[in-house]
């Protein structure tokens, strides 16, 4: 069955030091992975997408994402973190139910000290 | 572009009544919509998901007389909770896809959410 995990609750880093959230995913077929941000009683925004192609996926606000098959990653990561980049993060994965759905990993809250 | 609007934002509701949550996509036709259920401090569980004109898919556990869902056009699905309890108050989010890239590559975009307080 298909899943998606992330390992950390909860992380906190200086603003200004690098970030990486971590996600691991299974998946019988050739995955499509996502990377979406929460903000506190908002939706989500999509950060990012993998589909194929190159493994290293640029974002949005400074964001990318690698892909490893090998290790079933797709791990989010950021150079240097603002102040505003404290927000859940959601890892997820589409998949063929009947229609096409996502399944979540449980997120990932950061927070970031000044 | 791809915004999606949900009405209400918040909503609180006594025991017993009807609650209409509406989502519409307003910069492009939504060929399939989908509606998630949030928990606090937790993670989304897909409630159903919704093509225009058909009815609901629900996932399994999640009760089609209690939460009825209507996608009546390309850019607005309803989510009813039907005699509301305080167990179903909760954060409801809805995300709609307009099937343009084909197949999993659809990227999915979601709405602000609406919280649901039953009292």
């Amino acid at each position: 069955a298909q899943s998606v995990t992330q390992p950390d609750i909860h992380i906190t880093v200086s603003e200004g030091a690098s970030l990486e959230l971590r996600c691991n995913y299974s998946y019988g077929a050739t995955p499509y992975l996502f990377w979406y941000v929460q903000s506190p009683g908002q939706g989500l925004q999509l950060l990012l997408k993998y589909f194929s192609g190159d493994t290293l996926v640029q974002g949005i606000k400074g964001f990318e994402a690698e892909f490893k098959r090998s290790q079933s990653s797709f791990n989010l990561r950021k150079p240097s973190v603002h102040w505003s980049d404290a927000a859940e993060y959601f890892c997820a994965l589409a998949f063929s139910g009947g229609y096409n759905k996502l399944i979540f990993g449980a997120g990932t809250r950061l927070a970031v000290h000044p | 572009g791809a915004v999606v609007s949900q009405h209400p934002s918040r909503v609180i509701c006594k025991s017993g009544t009807s609650v209409k949550i509406e989502c519409r996509s307003l910069d492009f036709q939504a060929t399939t919509m989908f509606w998630y259920r949030q928990f606090p401090k937790q993670s989304l569980m897909l409630m159903a998901t919704s093509n225009e004109g058909s009815k609901a898919t629900y996932e399994q556990g999640v009760e089609k007389d209690k939460f009825l869902i209507n996608h009546a056009s390309l850019t607005l699905s309803t989510l009813t909770v039907t005699s509301a309890h305080p167990e179903d108050s909760s954060f409801y989010i809805c995300s709609a896809s307009d099937g343009l890239a084909g197949g999993l590559s659809d990227t999915q975009y979601f709405g602000p959410g609406t919280r649901l307080t039953v009292l």
